[in-house]
């Protein structure tokens, strides 16, 4: 079955260091997702990406993030200066559309990241 | 308000019996979609089942039934003969609007503990 991969699953950094973490959704998904949540706290919405641009964002996505598709299959979302409050698992999931069960997102394993 | 809104922050299951995770949300748009995700320990977020607001009968996927009711906004999962491995946090989630609107919100989520 189809699934959503996410490298590395565990990533340590130092603050200010930049990190990109990678994901590949499913091959015939058209909509892309980041997410993250924090140890404890619910999954909070970061980034919607369609047709090669953010179609939507949350608050949480300040000037620090960006996303990408370098090729057909990648996915990625890169953290420019990293915070300590930015450690969590970042999850990766994507769709087939927006409407009805193609609405469904699928989820990756996330990336665990630390700031130190 | 909170858009998700699950009230139970653990339960617990004797082993072959039924459980339902209550949750109710808010939303003034007419059209949503309501989902259920599983995350085990190891951290992954699996999907479970998915209810469009438009759809007449309530969603069902092997031993997960959504327990669909529209007027008073609540959408509970039952999962049926519970078995040792679905010991694990479950999240409410909804994606609410139209014109490609994507983001989905988590509630809180349930512990839910089955005992042998």
């Amino acid at each position: 079955e189809p699934e959503v991969t996410q490298t590395p699953s565990h990533q340590v950094t130092q603050m200010g260091q930049e990190v990109i973490l990678r994901c590949v959704p499913i091959s015939n998904h058209l909509y892309f997702y980041w997410y993250r949540q924090i140890l404890g706290q619910k999954v909070e919405f970061l980034v919607s990406f369609y047709n090669n641009e953010i179609s939507e964002k949350s608050e949480i996505f300040d000037d620090q993030f960006s996303v990408e598709r370098p090729d057909g299959s990648n996915f990625t979302l890169k953290i420019r200066s990293t915070k300590l409050e930015d450690s969590a698992m970042y999850f990766c999931a994507s769709s087939w559309g927006t409407s009805g069960s193609k609405e469904t997102q699928y989820f990756g394993p996330g990336t665990r990241l630390l700031v130190l | 308000a909170q858009k998700i809104t699950q009230t139970q922050p653990g339960m617990f299951v004797q082993e072959k019996e039924a459980v339902t995770l209550d949750c109710t949300y808010d939303t003034s748009d007419p059209s949503y979609g309501l989902f259920w995700y599983k995350q085990p320990s190891s951290g992954e977020m699996i999907f479970l089942i998915y209810q469009g607001s438009y759809d007449q009968q309530n969603a069902t996927e092997g031993r997960y039934s959504l327990n669909f009711q529209k007027a008073r906004k609540s959408a509970n999962l039952v999962i049926s003969a519970s078995q040792l491995g679905d010991s694990a946090m479950y999240f409410c989630a909804m994606r609410e609007g139209t014109g490609g609107y994507q983001k989905v919100t988590f509630g809180t989520g349930t512990k839910l503990q089955v005992i042998p």
